[in-house]
């Protein structure tokens, strides 16, 4: 069975400019989630998709940040304009839609702004 | 509010002895553990769970959690530690009661094992 997949595995842009990163969730998951990890801490949710439905994204800065799941499967997160402070590695996650299930996690994009 | 303690940056043990990553938790209602790990220049991978039932359970690669309802905490323990077992280890909880799936996240606990 195939993990979650995330592109690019690494980016480097300068501060302003705009950056995308994409996932496929493992086939059935309904649930997807990002996160943002940085250096020395744990992962802290940006969003979460049920489906293509984005129910809860209360951590996501929505002045920059943007995020699509289109047709409930692959998705998408954008940043723009980038500033310093994104530096961090923007996780990627699925899980089968229920609250007791486990999450699965793609390799990450390690985003450095300079 | 949810939220989950690793009190150790970092745990040294030797090759061949028992090792153990402290993990305590506070959310309002019944508790859903987890434990992942993340080896180098990769994701979180799913170690254990605890949601109901049995306080002790068990996981991949020997690793075992018991859970303490008394002490709110869900240590990760292994009998016989391996040099392979060498990376981060995050603990996570989510509140089974309000239905909601945010999964709050420790800050990590760096296993080193030492041949």
């Amino acid at each position: 069975e195939a993990g979650v997949v995330q592109s690019p595995r690494y980016k480097i842009i300068e501060k302003k400019q705009p950056v995308a990163f994409w996932c496929n969730p493992i086939s059935g998951h309904n649930t997807l989630y990002w996160y943002r990890q940085n250096l020395g801490q744990g992962p802290e949710l940006l969003i979460r998709y049920e489906n293509e439905e984005a129910v809860d994204d209360s951590q996501l800065p929505k002045d920059r940040f943007s995020a699509e799941r289109l047709k409930g499967v692959d998705s998408t997160l954008k940043i723009q304009p980038a500033e310093l402070g994104d530096s961090a590695v923007y996780l990627c996650a699925s899980s089968l839609s229920r609250g007791r299930n486990e999450q699965y996690f793609g390799p990450g994009t390690r985003l450095t702004v300079t | 509010a949810q939220s989950v303690a690793q009190p150790e940056d970092q745990v040294n043990v030797a090759e061949g002895n028992p090792l153990t990553v402290k993990c305590t938790y506070s959310v309002s209602g019944n508790p859903y553990l987890f434990w992942y790990v993340q080896y180098p220049n990769r994701g979180l991978q799913f170690l254990l769970k605890y949601i109901t039932g049995d306080n002790l359970v068990k996981g991949s690669y020997g690793f075992e959690a018991e859970f303490n309802k008394s002490q709110t905490s869900f240590h990760l323990k292994k009998p016989s530690a391996l040099v392979s077992d060498s990376a981060l280890y995050f603990c996570a909880v989510r509140d089974g009661n309000t239905g909601g799936f945010k999964t709050i996240f420790g800050a990590g606990t760096r296993l080193f094992v030492k041949a």
